[in-house]
């Protein structure tokens, strides 16, 4: 595709429901990272994937949250029984991920409301 | 542990001025610098990416630095328009140990008046 692309845009959810957010990155790019952007705050690295490497799980802020990546593409990242401090953007990005060149691509987020 | 400063939290000029946004940060060890805008309500636009061996890059009316040893870096806008009004933000990649993510910056939200 032109650019990354995450889905839904927009997800509002009842306290103690799961949630899945889906990232389709760039063609080709073998890095993707999640990060989230509470009201206010600055962007809090989550997840990051690098090709068949195991990820990078050292941001993600409880064990309801987790993060998956099927034939190094399309990454899901789901929250288990939420709370209203999950309330935020989640950002998705991709990378090619070469040692020199590393310019991140950003999608154009989902925003969760937890009620 | 590496932390990303960005100064001013605001700023809002008129028109046409020249202005120079802040980027400091506390281990000089960084892989790259990377520029990003984020419009309201919508996800982060790379501007410019800067590799520890470069001093600056530009684009357009776009300027920005870096002083890795200083630990500081800067965006300068020549020439601002009323459409760059947008948060700004700065991401460091640290040296790979490990940890390949970036660190942020909290933003400078710009607002040029016309």
């Amino acid at each position: 595709g032109a650019g990354v692309s995450q889905s839904p845009s927009n997800k509002v959810t009842e306290k103690g429901k799961d949630v899945e957010l889906r990232c389709d990155p760039i063609s080709g790019h073998t890095a993707l990272y999640w990060y989230r952007q509470s009201l206010g705050q600055g962007l809090e690295f989550l997840i990051y994937f690098q090709g068949n490497s195991a990820p990078d799980k050292s941001g993600l802020p409880s064990d309801r949250f987790s993060a998956e990546r099927t034939g190094g593409s399309v990454s899901t990242l789901t929250i288990q029984r939420t709370q209203q401090e999950d309330s935020a953007v989640y950002l998705c990005a991709s990378s090619l991920d070469r040692a020199i060149i590393n310019e991140q691509f950003f999608g154009p987020g989902t925003r969760l409301t937890v009620l | 542990k590496q932390e990303v400063t960005q100064i001013p939290a605001a700023l809002s000029v008129p028109e046409g001025e020249n202005l120079v946004l802040n980027c400091s940060f506390t281990d000089s060890a960084i892989y790259n610098l990377q520029w990003f805008r984020q419009d309201p309500g919508k996800g982060l636009t790379s501007l410019l990416l800067i590799q520890s061996s470069q001093r600056e890059q530009t684009s357009g009316r776009l300027n920005a630095s870096l002083d890795k040893s200083s630990g500081r870096s800067t965006l300068y806008i020549a020439a601002s328009q009323p459409g760059d009004s947008a948060t700004y933000l700065c991401a460091v990649r640290t040296l790979p140990s490990g940890t390949y993510k970036y660190i942020f910056g909290t933003g400078t939200r710009l607002k040029v008046l016309a």
